[in-house]
């Protein structure tokens, strides 16, 4: 299993241009989320999907869509790029089981607005 | 003030010692998750925490419900575990303990 994939690893964008980050889980999860990741902060959930068909807003949404194209996907767009848009986005997975609900992490995506 | 709040931002130790950092929160709970990030940027889950104690290894991880607490101890510490450790709960995330051990 590749468990979470994330794409691009690192992108540049200018300001107002937009893009999709991409995320994908191969372990069947029910739940996924997109979190951003500053310095000195702790991440910070933007978007995240409890199950196929259904997005919720986290704590920071504003300046974001997401969609759960399929279970397997989970896709963060930035419509008009922003320089506070600069961080580093994490997508995750979850599962519940008898000890309790495990996140996994995908390896991130660094974005760079100027 | 932050829901989630670690302590302390930075450790520093040497290898063999024993580690502890703390978290403190003040947001309702269903579960305190601790995950370890490592120098390259990938995160790991460590623990889920509703009660009580649980041990992985050399990791331990404790939590009291009424203080609103929990520690995080790391016996016989290795370089290896130099990390950042982060505290969360209910997807509210700590700003993360940079540890590093020193052989």
């Amino acid at each position: 299993n590749a468990g979470v994939t994330q794409t691009p690893k690192f992108q540049v964008l200018k300001t107002g241009q937009s893009m999709t980050l991409q995320c994908a889980q191969d372990m069947n999860h029910n739940s996924m989320y997109w979190y951003r990741q500053d310095p000195g902060m702790g991440l910070r959930l933007i978007y995240y999907s409890a199950s196929e068909g259904t997005t919720d807003k986290g704590e920071v949404p504003n300046g974001y869509n997401v969609s759960r194209l399929n279970k397997r996907e989970f896709s963060l767009r930035l419509e008009s790029a922003a320089p506070s848009q600069t961080s580093v986005y994490f997508c995750a997975s979850s599962v519940v089981d008898r000890s309790g609900e495990t996140q996994y992490f995908g390896p991130g995506t660094r974005l760079l607005v100027l | 003030k932050n829901e989630v709040e670690q302590s302390p931002q930075n450790l520093t130790a040497q290898e063999g010692e024993f580690i502890t950092i703390n978290c403190s929160y003040s947001v309702g709970i269903s579960a305190l998750h601790w995950l370890q990030q490592h120098p390259g940027g990938g995160i790991v889950s460590l623990f889920m925490l509703s009660s009580g104690k649980k041990k992985h290894g050399r990791l331990i991880a404790t939590i009291n419900i009424q203080e609103k607490h929990s520690s995080l101890h790391i016996t016989a510490s290795h370089p290896r575990d130099s990390a950042v450790y982060i505290c969360a709960v209910d997807m509210r995330f700590g700003a993360g303990t940079r540890l590093t051990v020193k052989p």
